[in-house]
């Protein structure tokens, strides 16, 4: 699987927007970029994932580099909730089991 | 959204003994579902490929004679680790996705092993 790399940790203040960066260098052209969370004590939860262009949900944004190289998550109003580690995640269409790296962790502040 | 349930949420046994965690699709047949293991301050890893009605895969390192695998129906996956040992404690989650590649999975809410 192709390898993603994440900051550890980034900090954030509550109601502001927040921009999660993962390099992914040696992705290929049929990997998707996949973001989840995982909240203390729970399971992942889906964020969203894209292909080739920018998309928009109702939890965040993905802003995709025109190379692919990188891509980044939105989250556009920060709240307490959001304290999280997140992860990204290339998947390719073969194999439907997630590899999750060490992920960042986001600390919201109030 | 599809939702996968995930039972105990938490269980404590005394050393020696088994226990078995469920893992269901609630609104959508999986065919596939997925069992992770996370220790705590890591990520989570894949410990083996449950197929319904077929063995599991499992992923290198992972005993299969202790981590019992069965996947009997289209919406049930359940692990079972046998002769647990302190050691196994950790978080176990279980994740079930649609057919289709590149959709979203869905992941249980976890259940913590702690074992005595």
């Amino acid at each position: 699987d192709a390898k993603t790399t994440q900051p550890n940790s980034m900090e954030s203040n509550e109601e502001e927007p927040v921009h999660l960066p993962c390099n992914h260098s040696t992705i290929s052209g049929t990997d998707y970029i996949h973001w989840y969370r995982q909240l203390p004590s729970q399971g992942p939860e889906y964020v969203i994932h894209g292909l080739t262009s920018n998309v928009n949900n109702r939890m965040a944004s993905l802003a995709i580099a025109e190379d692919r190289k990188s891509s980044t998550l939105i989250l556009h109003r920060a709240t307490l909730r959001d304290a999280a580690v997140y992860y990204c995640i290339l998947t390719d269409t073969g194999r439907r089991a997630l590899t999750f790296g060490s992920g960042t962790r986001l600390q919201v502040q109030p | 959204g599809a939702v996968v349930s995930q039972h105990p949420s938490w269980v404590i046994c005394k050393s020696g003994t088994s226990v078995k965690i469920e893992c269901r699709s609630l609104d959508f047949q999986a065919t596939t579902m997925f069992w992770y293991r996370q220790f705590p301050k890591q990520s989570l890893m894949l410990m083996a490929t449950s197929n319904e009605g077929s063995k599991a895969t499992y992923e290198q390192g992972v005993e299969k004679d202790k981590f019992l695998i069965n996947h009997a129906s289209l919406t049930l996956s359940t692990l079972t680790v046998t002769s647990a040992h302190p050691e196994d404690s950790s978080f176990y989650i279980c994740s079930a996705s649609s057919r289709h590649p590149n959709t979203e999975a869905f992941f249980g809410q976890g259940t913590r092993l702690t074992v005595v």
